[in-house]
């Protein structure tokens, strides 16, 4: 079993589309996750940290289940430009690394 | 606007020869990491520094694989025989933490 585990995709939304991603991750000593942004052929960009609490970002909201050790992002009104892949990222516990999803892909329609 | 740089941005070699990749951390950051990608198995960890000392090579194949850190400005990742597995997205980041990573644009490289 992969330690973050994320459904490749892609998901095809038209603009304006509500869209939610999943994550599952296997380290339940993982203490701090993230959603990270890759557009293609370029680098990985932080998008945002995940919190215990759940925590919103403009039309971005991400939320953890400890218990369920799952993650997701939510993106409301997707834009044209949010179209790229999407890489779940959680550390990896003892030793603070950090362990990257395979990603998510997203493409976004007019 | 502070950014990780890596030379080259491309690289195609032949099998058996030797592939130096070089980064530039972002100044200040005393963590570094170099990655993998491919399609497969995608980003993968293969070493990272603090403070230019290695703590963690263990994703990388120790055989052909080395990476060192000649100063705070330089980090280098060295493949020496090449094989067209190596064939893959090599990016460097950096930090002041593990967690809070900044990544270079990524060197490509094509081993025939």
């Amino acid at each position: 079993r992969k330690e973050v585990e994320q459904d490749p995709g892609p998901f095809n939304v038209p603009e304006g589309a509500t869209v939610a991603f999943n994550c599952t991750y296997s380290n339940s000593a993982s203490q701090s996750f993230f959603w990270y942004r890759q557009d293609c052929r370029k680098e990985p960009k932080l998008l945002m940290s995940v919190y215990s609490s759940g925590n919103e970002d403009g039309r971005f909201t991400a939320q953890l289940n400890r218990a369920s050790q799952y993650i997701s992002l939510l993106i409301r009104d997707s834009k044209l430009s949010d179209s790229a892949t999407y890489l779940c990222v959680v550390n990896e516990g003892n030793t603070g690394k950090l362990i990257f999803g395979q990603g998510t892909t997203l493409q976004v329609k007019p | 606007d502070a950014r990780v740089t890596q030379t080259p941005r491309h690289k195609v070699t032949e099998m058996g020869q030797e592939v130096t990749m070089r980064c530039q951390p972002i100044l200040g950051h005393n963590t570094v990491f170099w990655y993998r990608q491919t399609m497969m198995q995608g980003l993968e960890l293969l070493a990272y520094f603090r403070n230019r000392a290695p703590l963690d090579d263990s994703g990388m194949p120790k055989d052909r694989f080395s990476a060192e850190m000649p100063d705070a400005t330089l980090a280098t990742l060295k493949i020496q025989p090449s094989e067209p597995r190596d064939s893959a997205v090599y990016f460097c980041a950096s930090g002041l933490t593990q967690e809070t990573q900044y990544f270079g644009p990524g060197t490509r490289l094509l081993v025939l």
